[in-house]
């Protein structure tokens, strides 16, 4: 099955740095790429995601780039904020075969802005 | 409109009793999914359903029944509870296998 590694495990930045946080997979299948944002004690909400028939894709100040050919994908956070203070989890899926609507997670990045 | 909603939100069980936990949308939904989420292991997929009538295994089934009668309903049942079912649950919906996933608050519990 679908195996996600995600790195780092912390991250801290000074707020209005950049933030990069890694994520490589396994299935060569793979297709579906959500980044999703977890409070604490709260749901994880979906912030952006792409799909593998794109390289990159950005909404304001978050973007997610995508390299089919080396199995990675990454999440880009520019001028951070204290607010983007979080876990932040990379998944993967694909639409075929026995893994069908199945989507694996990554262990998760916490990420501190410090203001 | 609702979204995803869970029951209950907090439990406290001891080890043999078994319980549901109840996950509803109203959004119809045909994906639905449960996952379980440890310390510094991210979400585990526990089940997950295509549509009313079909359900499948994940990455940690072992322990837990599920079952899709409605498209709106999709429920998680532990059999015989163990400590090492001591995690927060959620569960979630979407259109479709390439479409977000929405999130219920989750159900925290705890097994004595």
């Amino acid at each position: 099955g679908e195996n996600v590694e995600q790195h780092p495990s912390t991250l801290s930045v000074q707020e209005g740095d950049s933030a990069v946080i890694k994520c490589t997979y396994s299935d060569s299948a793979s297709n579906y790429f959500p980044w999703y944002k977890q409070e604490l004690g709260k749901r994880p909400q979906l912030i952006i995601d792409i799909r593998s028939n794109v390289g990159e894709k950005k909404d304001q100040r978050i973007a997610v780039t995508l390299n089919k050919t080396a199995k990675h994908f990454s999440l880009h956070i520019t001028e951070t904020q204290p607010e983007d203070s979080a876990v932040y989890f990379c998944a993967a899926s694909h639409a075929g075969g026995t893994s069908y609507g199945k989507l694996t997670f990554g262990q998760g990045t916490i990420l501190t802005v410090h203001p | 409109n609702a979204g995803v909603t869970q029951t209950p939100k907090f439990q406290v069980l001891k080890t043999g009793q078994s319980m549901t936990l109840q996950c509803a949308q109203d959004m119809n939904h045909e994906y639905m999914s449960w996952y379980r989420q440890d310390p510094g292991m991210g979400l585990r997929l526990i089940h997950y359903s295509v549509g009313a009538g079909i359900t499948d295994q994940g990455e940690v089934p072992n322990g837990y029944n599920v079952s899709r009668s409605t498209t709106e309903d999709f429920p998680l049942r532990l059999l015989s509870a163990a400590p090492s079912q001591t995690s927060v649950y959620f569960c979630a919906s979407s259109k479709g296998a390439r479409q977000p996933q929405h999130f219920g608050d989750g159900t925290r519990l705890s097994i004595l």
